[in-house]
């Protein structure tokens, strides 16, 4: 069965610094792969996916993720923290291309960002 | 703003009963899933319909059904509720055409007592 990791379930950072999430999945397969973040007492909002065409992935915010298939990683990074940034992030994957398996979902990283 | 709504935002039931949850997306989404998210747990997938048809499930018990309908809304049901089904509910529809993406609503928050 497909898992993902994710490693750390709270970091923390000060605001201007860099902030990095791991997130690695199980799979010989190349997946299709995803970050979401989620604010408190809301849904999840996409922040950038990757689908094969390109290993680094920019997505909104100002995040970005970089796919390792050697290391079957997908970890998120911001090169300086904002206050703003502060939420819970979920990494999540999918192997079916038309989602009949839905997306499977990683424990999820609590961000807290130190002023 | 996906587009995607739910209702209700938050309701309490009592185990043993039955609950009805729904969404509604805009035109032209033909599939929906739904999600239940645990208190600090990241969501696990329920199911998936697509145009109306149950067309892939996840690891939840048969008293956990679903249905779609032609207006672009569907119904999460849940029978003889058990503590343990007190989570945030999230449904999702699909992004632009095999584009691979799911766009969620903001959720229901369901309480067993």
């Amino acid at each position: 069965a497909q898992s993902v990791t994710q490693l750390g379930s709270h970091v923390s950072v000060s605001e201007g610094a860099l902030v990095l999430l791991r997130c690695n999945y199980s799979s010989s397969v190349p997946p299709y792969l995803f970050w979401y973040v989620q604010y408190p007492n809301q849904g999840l909002q996409l922040l950038l996916k990757y689908t094969s065409a390109a290993t680094l992935v920019k997505g909104i915010n100002g995040f970005e993720a970089e796919f390792k298939k050697s290391e079957t990683s997908f970890h998120l990074t911001k090169p300086s923290a904002h206050m703003s940034d502060a939420a819970e992030y979920f990494c999540a994957v999918s192997y079916s291309g038309g989602g009949a398996d839905g997306l499977t979902f990683g424990k999820g990283t609590h961000l807290i960002i130190q002023p | 703003e996906t587009g995607v709504t739910q209702s209700p935002t938050h309701l309490i039931k009592t185990r043993g009963q039955q609950v009805t949850l729904r969404c509604s997306s805009q035109s032209g989404h033909n599939t929906v899933s739904w999600y239940q998210q645990a208190l600090g747990q990241g969501p696990q997938f329920i199911f998936q319909y697509y145009r109306e048809e149950e067309n892939g499930r996840g690891n939840f018990p048969p008293r956990f059904s679903g249905l779609q309908f032609p207006n672009y809304s569907s119904e999460l049901n849940v029978n003889a509720l058990e503590l343990d089904d007190s989570a945030l509910y999230l449904c999702a529809t699909d992004g632009p055409g095999g584009s691979n993406e799911q766009y969620f609503g903001p959720g229901t928050r369901l309480t067993v007592t």
